[in-house]
């Protein structure tokens, strides 16, 4: 069956410290992995795309890395910030194309 | 600016009661689409439009049913409500192609008791 594996530990980093998430996903063939954020009490909110031929991208503090082989994505924040304390969801679309199928998330905790 | 509007935003049922979740959206969106999510379980899919007059199932559809009334609102709807449905219930739209975006409303907040 197909599965997205996020760590189910909130992780707890110092603010100006860089954050790394990971997302391992099984019985995928993604042409397309989304990261979205969601804060406490609201719906997620998109944050990043990155298509299966590259490698990395990049908004502002936010990176993202796509590895096919390993079936895994990473996303980092750099010089983290209070603000930034959320859950992170990462998400593919099935095989089908038309459900988009999310992780449990991780919760992300920068404290001053 | 709307975006995604659900109504309502909090509800409590007792068991076997019936209510529909209403969700529009003013994006002009094709896709649309019910999720719960739990404690522990993530976000899982319950059912989705693909367009305007299609519907099919998600991971977790028993005891719903869904009407995509026209392009812009897809409701959901409990016909007889149990505890285990208790839980935060988003509707979510996209353009519906390979790879779209989601946008989600705010969620509506179930108790069955």
């Amino acid at each position: 069956s197909q599965k997205i594996e996020q760590n189910s530990e909130a992780l707890n980093i110092q603010e100006g410290k860089t954050a790394t998430l990971t997302c391992n996903y099984t019985n995928y063939s993604p042409a397309y992995l989304q990261w979205y954020r969601q804060d406490p009490g609201r719906g997620p909110v998109f944050l990043l795309l990155i298509r299966e031929n590259e490698k990395e991208k990049r908004k502002e503090r936010l990176k993202v890395t796509f590895d096919t082989t390993l079936k895994q994505s990473l996303f980092h924040i750099t010089a983290s910030q209070p603000a930034d304390s959320a859950t992170y969801l990462c998400a593919l679309y099935s095989n089908s194309g038309y459900a988009l199928n999310f992780g449990k998330g991780t919760s992300l905790l920068v404290t001053p | 600016n709307a975006g995604v509007t659900q109504t309502p935003k909090f509800q409590v049922l007792k068991t076997g009661q019936s209510m529909t979740l209403q969700c529009a959206q003013d994006m002009n969106h094709n896709s649309m689409y019910w999720y719960r999510q739990d404690p522990g379980m993530g976000l899982r899919l319950i059912y989705y439009s693909a367009s305007e007059g299609t519907t099919d199932k998600g991971e977790v559809p028993n005891g719903y049913n869904v009407s995509r009334l026209n392009k812009r609102e897809f409701s959901l709807r409990l016909e007889s409500a149990a505890p285990s449905q208790t839980s935060v219930y988003f509707c979510a739209s996209s353009g519906g192609r390979p790879g779209d975006i989601q946008y989600f409303g705010a969620g509506t907040r179930l108790s069955v008791l």
